[in-house]
């Protein structure tokens, strides 16, 4: 079993819905991550979690909120879905700061 | 701020050629720095890392990576492609003035000639 597992790995949804991605851990990880990849653009920070008790923004939260249930789990949700953030998004974890991160496989959403 | 440049949007070389993909960061301390492989459909994985000590550091596959901070470059090499190492390629900075996430390269896309 991966030890970073997102779901869905893809979904697609309308423009104005609500959609919530989810990510959970077995590798006993505090701090989480959520990243979202475009082509030309790598990989941009969204949020991210430094344990239940702290969540911070990333460079492009606008239009995404989290939420950390549990060292575990760590959920990003998109309140009202628009077609710019069709994106490959991605899910990552480390031990501590300048540590290496590492990923799921990914969740594919695109927004019609 | 803290960035990471990579110069090369998509690379071509033949299988069994060298390679080359450069990096380039934007930072005022001294860094800690990795590669990431990202195969299709896949996420990402762990390539190499830099954190101090020896500028030269071994990874897994058979590449390497050079740290030369006159430069401000952490390029990334293999002696010899094999057409398994066809996917994108990530460089990325630890930014320890905040709280040391990531910061990554705009990536590299690896295309290997039979």
């Amino acid at each position: 079993d991966a030890d970073v597992t997102q779901t869905p790995r893809n979904r697609i949804t309308k423009t104005g819905k609500r959609i919530m991605l989810e990510c959970s851990q077995t590798k006993g990880h505090d701090r989480m991550y959520w990243y979202r990849q475009d082509p030309g653009l790598g990989l941009r920070l969204i949020y991210y979690s430094f344990d239940v008790k702290d969540i911070n923004k990333g460079e492009i939260s606008d239009g995404y909120s989290v939420s950390r249930q549990a060292q575990a789990k760590f959920s990003l949700s998109l309140e009202s879905a628009i077609p710019n953030q069709t994106a490959l998004y991605f899910c990552a974890t480390s031990t501590g700061p300048n540590t290496e991160a590492f990923f799921g496989q990914g969740t594919r959403l695109t927004v019609v | 701020a803290q960035s990471v440049t990579q110069p090369d949007i998509h690379i071509t070389v033949s299988e069994g050629a060298s390679l080359e993909l450069r990096c380039n960061y934007s930072y005022g301390a001294t860094p800690y720095l990795f590669w990431y492989v990202q195969s299709p459909g896949q996420g990402l994985q762990l390539l190499l890392k830099y954190f101090s000590g020896d500028t030269l550091v071994q990874g897994i596959k058979g590449f390497e990576a050079e740290f030369k901070r006159s430069q401000s470059s952490f390029n990334l090499r293999k002696p010899s492609v094999h057409w398994s190492d066809a996917a994108e390629y990530f460089c990325a900075v630890g930014d320890y003035n905040q709280g040391g996430k990531l910061i990554f390269g705009q990536g590299t896309e690896l295309s290997v000639k039979p």
